[in-house]
């Protein structure tokens, strides 16, 4: 099994659509994250589960709306999106430490592009 | 406010040595983090420095200074398999991650 599973890969989506960004680990961690990816730029950290609770990020725009149902799995509903939204969406997992050797492992990514 | 700089290309020859320079100004320092992510693939993990030195660990080596704020990735006996992008990113006081935009390196030939 790919360790972190991301679907769909491609997602093309109008400015009126809701669709879901989805995102499953098959490593046991106790922590989840939504980056966003756009080009030449460093990635932007949306979203952490720890635990299964979710840690705020206050300037991520209500439009993205995370949702973890399970320590394994972490959702990203989108509705009303821009066309600046358009990026790669990256999941990742990790066992969060005490010695802050934090080590990420991350999905492929799902390619969104809003029209 | 923090941030990490790095270069935003570099190119290399097949088989010879190429350094990647990342700098950094954050709250605090509790590790340095290098990835390697190619084209339409996931960024997978290739070191961790929280100590002034050199990590080496095959072709690929990591260096921290932290009184400079600064680490370079070296990488021996380049192969066209290591054209990717490299990404700097940097554990604040706060435990976040603050991320460089990241290198691409290009392997010719």
């Amino acid at each position: 099994d790919t360790e972190v599973t991301q679907t769909p890969k491609h997602l093309v989506m109008g400015m009126t659509n809701k669709k879901s960004l989805k995102c499953e680990q098959h490593l046991g961690h106790n922590a989840m994250y939504w980056y966003k990816q756009s080009a030449k730029k460093p990635l932007e950290l949306m979203f952490v589960y720890s635990l299964e609770e979710r840690v705020e990020n206050n300037s991520v725009p209500s439009r993205f709306s995370p949702e973890c149902p399970n320590s394994s799995l972490l959702n990203l509903h989108l509705h009303a999106l821009q066309p600046e939204d358009s990026a790669l969406y990256l999941c990742a997992s990790s066992q969060e430490e005490s010695s802050g050797a934090n080590v990420l492992t991350f999905g492929a990514g799902s390619r969104l592009t809003v029209l | 406010g923090q941030n990490i700089d790095q270069p935003t290309e570099m190119t290399a020859t097949e088989g010879a040595i190429v350094q990647i320079n990342c700098t950094y100004q954050t709250s605090g320092f509790n590790g340095l983090f290098w990835y390697q992510q190619h084209a339409g693939e996931a960024p997978t993990f290739l070191s961790y420095n929280v100590l002034d030195g050199l990590e080496e660990k095959g072709r690929f080596s990591s260096f921290l200074s932290r009184s400079k704020g600064y680490s370079y990735l070296l990488l021996k006996e380049l192969q066209m398999k290591d054209s990717a992008s490299y990404l700097c990113a940097v554990m604040d006081s706060n435990y976040q991650l603050i991320w460089g935009a990241g290198t691409k390196l290009i392997i010719k030939p």
